[in-house]
């Protein structure tokens, strides 16, 4: 049974330049939610896609904006990069069917460094 | 405003001894509560949920109690082995409608199993 995916691993970029991650979801699931964790912090909620929509979003700018594939795949783009970007981003996916998408299933995280 | 809160960075138990991970946050409008362990370098495992309509949840060694009236929880672990070394996060979540959940963390805390 295959889990949450996330790729690459690692990103260096620089500040002003533009990113995507991505993530496959745990094999059955519908729902992609992404993470924002800081160090020292717990995961911050970005956004969440479901049915290829984002229906619910955190406290982040637009910079940060999203996308979920027919497939529930899900990239994350994160636009005109900060310092302050620099984090492990956290992808999480769950199923809605079920009315238990409170039990998310992470991914091992992109650790994106802006320079 | 810190909605979850974990008020001990870290923690450290004998091998076999019980280990206590506290939790209180302040929203009432949480209707469940998770605990995920975290390793360096990987993603948030999920360990076990409880309602905010139960007092306590129990799967193996691992058992979830929740005092709804002093908006506090803990997890504990009995026996505590060396494999459950780890960060260990709180998490809430809120229902947005149409079965979307959104989960809020705690900043963790670090246990330490001694052999």
């Amino acid at each position: 049974d295959a889990g949450v995916t996330q790729s690459p691993t690692h990103l260096i970029k620089t500040r002003g330049q533009q990113v995507t991650l991505r993530c496959s979801p745990k094999s059955g699931h519908d729902t992609v939610s992404w993470y924002q964790q800081a160090l020292g912090q717990g995961p911050q909620f970005i956004f969440q896609y479901y049915e290829e929509e984002e229906r619910q979003r955190g406290n982040f700018p637009d910079r940060f904006s999203g996308h979920q594939f027919p497939n529930y795949s899900s990239e994350l783009n994160v636009n005109a990069l900060l310092l302050g970007d620099s984090a492990l981003y956290l992808c999480a996916s769950s199923l809605t069917v079920t009315g238990r998408s409170y039990e998310q299933y992470f991914g091992p995280g992109t650790r994106l460094t802006v320079t | 405003d810190q909605q979850v809160k974990q008020n001990s960075p870290s923690l450290s138990v004998q091998e076999g001894r019980i280990s206590i991970l506290n939790c209180d946050y302040t929203n009432s409008m949480f209707d469940y509560f998770l605990w995920y362990k975290k390793y360096p370098a990987e993603g948030p495992t999920f360990l076990i949920s409880i309602s905010s309509i139960k007092d306590k949840n129990e799967d193996g060694r691992f058992t979830v109690f929740l005092n709804k009236s002093a908006k506090h929880l803990s997890l504990h672990i009995v026996p505590s082995q060396p494999g459950d070394s780890a960060v260990y996060f709180c998490a809430a979540s809120v229902p947005s409608g149409a079965g979307s959940y959104q989960l809020t963390f705690g900043k963790g805390t670090k246990l330490s199993v001694i052999p």
